[in-house]
């Protein structure tokens, strides 16, 4: 069985601080990561991905990969009230040939009080 | 560009009764899907396609049918609906990126069913 896991949360940081939002999976073929922000009542949306260990950073967001230890994670610096939203690890698992599927998280929910 | 559009946004349907839910995107992607999302349990995957023509079954397909004929639409057909559909449905799409890439998924809004 594959699997994606987080933290449930809620993850509460004040407004200004970071936010780390972690994720772990089992598949040790998983070769792609995302991370996807979902505001409660809209659809997901992308905001990381990352294909090769080590960091990868995009403006306040930072995405960080360890393949060893199955382990990837988002960094938000400067947190705003507005980054107060659900946060969804996706991992995809590739066969040569076959792209493959997306497996998803359930998400931690992260509050930024102001 | 729309990206991914679907249609109806909200549904309530009786025990017993079918519907199409529809999905559309303008970014000439051959890969789409569809998830439900229940809350808490996060996104399961429907059923997916890899271009017109092609489907396949995901983690949760039993109760629905899905349909793909041009690289655009992908319908998902709900037969004699079940109070356990009830759930947010998404579709999706993706270009096609191989090993180590690719695989970037953009979602549409969503619709919401109820089954009563």
């Amino acid at each position: 069985q594959k699997e994606v896991e987080q933290n449930s949360g809620p993850l509460s940081v004040p407004e200004g601080a970071i936010a780390s939002l972690n994720c772990t999976y089992s598949d040790r073929v998983s070769q792609s990561f995302f991370w996807y922000r979902q505001y409660s009542g809209k659809s997901p949306e992308l905001i990381m991905s990352i294909y090769s260990n080590g960091d990868k950073e995009d403006g306040r967001f930072t995405a960080q990969l360890n393949k060893a230890s199955q382990y990837v994670s988002l960094l938000i610096r400067d947190s705003q009230p507005s980054d107060s939203a659900t946060y969804l690890c996706a991992v995809n698992l590739y066969y040569g040939g076959s792209q493959g599927n997306l497996i998803f998280g359930k998400g931690t929910k992260l509050s930024v009080k102001p | 560009n729309a990206g991914v559009t679907q249609t109806p946004k909200f549904r309530i349907l009786k025990i017993g009764q079918s519907m199409t839910l529809q999905c559309t995107q303008d970014m000439n992607h051959n890969y789409m899907y569809w998830y439900r999302q229940d809350p808490g349990m996060g996104l399961k995957l429907i059923y997916y396609s890899v271009g017109a023509g092609i489907t396949d079954k995901g983690e949760v397909p039993n109760g629905y049918n899905v349909s793909r004929s041009t690289t655009e639409d992908f319908p998902l057909r709900l037969e004699l609906a079940a109070p356990s559909q009830t759930s947010v449905y998404f579709c999706a799409s993706s270009y096609p990126g191989g090993q180590g890439a690719g695989n970037e998924q953009f979602f549409g809004p969503g619709t919401r069913l109820t089954v009563l």
